[in-house]
C-alpha cells in the first residue's frame, strides 16, 4: 500500500488550460512537498506546505490536513510546464525530514 | 551557486565493480539523503544522515554503504555493483526545522552491465 497517492498518473492539456493535480496521503505528516522534474532533468522543489495555501507565479498549492489531501494547480498552462510533478511527504515526529514520494504525474501541455 | 553538487553525472559499471557517488552541499544543512529513482517505482530512500556523525538505513539499503564525511559531504558506495542497481541516484539535503526546504542534486545516471 502506497502511503502517497497521486492522480492522475498522466495528464494532457492544451496551452492556456487550468490544471489540477491531486495528492492523498494516509499518515500523519509534518510537511508536504510538491516537486517538479523535467524529462532527464533534476528535481526542483516548488512548494513546501504544512497548512493552507501557497502561490508562486502561476502555481498554487493547497493542503487540507484534516482530509489528508493536497492539490497543485497551474493557471494558464504553457508547454514549458510539461514535466513530472511529484508529491512527497515527511512524516510527523523525528528530527529529520526524509521523504516518502508519490509516483508522479506526467503533465504534457500542447501548444 | 549554492546548492547540492553530485558527481559523477553519468557512469557505466560492469557487474562486480565498485564505485562511490559523491555529494556535497554548501547550505549548512544538517540532514542529507540518498534516493534512487526507478521507472514505475518513484523515488525511494536508500540511506540518510540526520546530522553529522549519524547515518541510518532507508527503504532500500541493501548493496549500499554511506559515509557522512563532515557536515557538507555525504557519499554513497556500491561495493559490488549489480544490474538491479541501474538507476538514477539523487542526493538531497534539508535544513533543521520544518521551514527549511529540501534541495536536490542534479542526479547520477548509473548503468550496471
Amino acid at each position: 500500500k502506497n502511503e502517497v497517492e497521486q492522480s492522475p498518473q498522466n495528464l494532457t492539456a492544451q496551452e492556456g488550460e487550468f490544471i489540477t493535480i491531486n495528492c492523498s496521503y494516509s499518515v500523519g505528516i509534518s510537511a508536504l512537498h510538491w516537486l517538479q522534474q523535467h524529462p532527464g532533468g533534476g528535481i526542483v522543489s516548488l512548494f513546501m506546505l504544512s497548512s493552507g495555501k501557497k502561490k508562486h507565479g502561476r502555481l498554487i498549492a493547497t493542503i487540507n490536513i484534516q482530509e489528508k489531501h493536497s492539490s497543485l494547480h497551474i493557471t494558464a498552462s504553457h508547454p514549458r510546464d510539461s514535466a513530472v510533478y511529484i508529491c512527497a511527504v515527511s512524516m510527523s515526529g523525528g528530527s529529520n525530514y526524509k521523504l516518502t514520494f508519490g509516483k508522479g504525474t506526467l503533465l504534457t501541455v500542447n501548444p | 551557486n549554492a546548492g547540492v553538487t553530485q558527481t559523477p553525472k553519468f557512469q557505466v559499471l560492469k557487474t562486480g565493480q565498485s564505485m562511490t557517488l559523491q555529494c556535497a552541499q554548501d547550505m549548512n544543512h544538517n540532514s542529507m539523503y540518498w534516493y534512487r529513482q526507478d521507472p514505475g517505482m518513484g523515488l525511494r530512500l536508500i540511506y540518510y544522515s540526520a546530522s553529522e556523525g549519524t547515518t541510518d538505513k532507508g527503504e532500500v539499503p541493501n548493496g549500499y554503504n554511506v559515509s557522512r564525511l563532515n557536515k557538507r559531504e555525504f557519499s554513497l558506495r556500491l561495493e559490488s555493483a549489480a544490474p538491479s542497481q541501474t538507476s538514477v541516484y539523487f542526493c538531497a539535503s534539508s535544513g533543521a526545522g520544518i521551514k527549511r526546504g529540501y534541495t536536490f542534486g542534479s542526479g547520477t545516471r548509473l548503468t550496471v552491465v
